[in-house]
């Protein structure tokens, strides 16, 4: 049974290019969060999404979007990016409704923005 | 502020020692995690509580809701706990989000 699993592991952008990062949530889950993680920091919640929707936002601006398919597999997208987009993005999936499960995170995805 | 507080911030105790981390929080909660972050990114999920206390080998995790604290304990540390300890919470109603605290860095030396 795969865990969750995010591609690429490591990515290098130059500022005002744009990323995509993805996220395949572990069987059986069907929603995806997605956190930024920059370094000595804890994670902060980007958004949710749900039957391919976005539930809930944090407080990030609108160059950060993402997309859920049919499948539950997840997509962050960040344009025109800035050197501060530079960190750890974590998915992290569950099931709806399951607030009292224990949590399963992806690896990561380490963004380098020159 | 933040919502969720960590202390201490960094930790260093040698092999066998007992060791504890706290987290504090300022509102009422559905649920709180413990998790432990490796160098390289990847995070594990130790302990969900939402009340009492919970044990998992070496590991005990406590909450006091009407305190709104919580606690992880390591017995017998040995230098492979050594990592990042996070404490999350979860609040009550349609949210489910997840506030995380800044971490603590936990490094046992043999």
């Amino acid at each position: 049974d795969a865990g969750v699993t995010q591609s690429p592991t490591h990515l290098i952008k130059t500022r005002g290019q744009q990323v995509t990062l993805r996220c395949s949530p572990k069987s059986g889950h069907d929603t995806v969060s997605w956190y930024q993680q920059a370094l000595g920091q804890g994670p902060q919640f980007i958004f949710q999404y749900y039957e391919e929707e976005e539930r809930q936002r944090g407080n990030f601006p609108d160059r950060f979007s993402g997309h859920q398919f049919p499948n539950y597999s997840s997509e962050l997208n960040v344009n025109a990016l800035l050197l501060g987009d530079s960190a750890l993005y974590l998915c992290a999936s569950s099931l709806l409704g399951q607030a009292y499960e224990k949590l399963f995170f992806g690896s990561g995805t380490q963004l380098s923005v020159l | 502020k933040n919502e969720v507080e960590q202390s201490p911030q960094n930790l260093t105790a040698q092999e066998g020692e007992f060791i504890t981390i706290n987290c504090s929080y300022s509102v009422g909660i559905s649920a709180l995690h413990w998790l432990q972050q490796h160098p390289g990114g990847g995070i594990v999920s130790l302990f969900m509580l939402s009340s009492g206390k919970k044990k998992h080998g070496r590991l005990i995790a406590t909450i006091n809701i009407q305190e709104k604290h919580s606690s992880l304990h390591i017995t017998a540390s040995h230098p492979r706990d050594s990592a990042v300890y996070i404490c999350a919470v979860r609040y009550g109603g349609a949210t489910n989000k997840l506030i995380f605290g800044t971490g603590t860095l936990l490094a046992v030396q043999p």
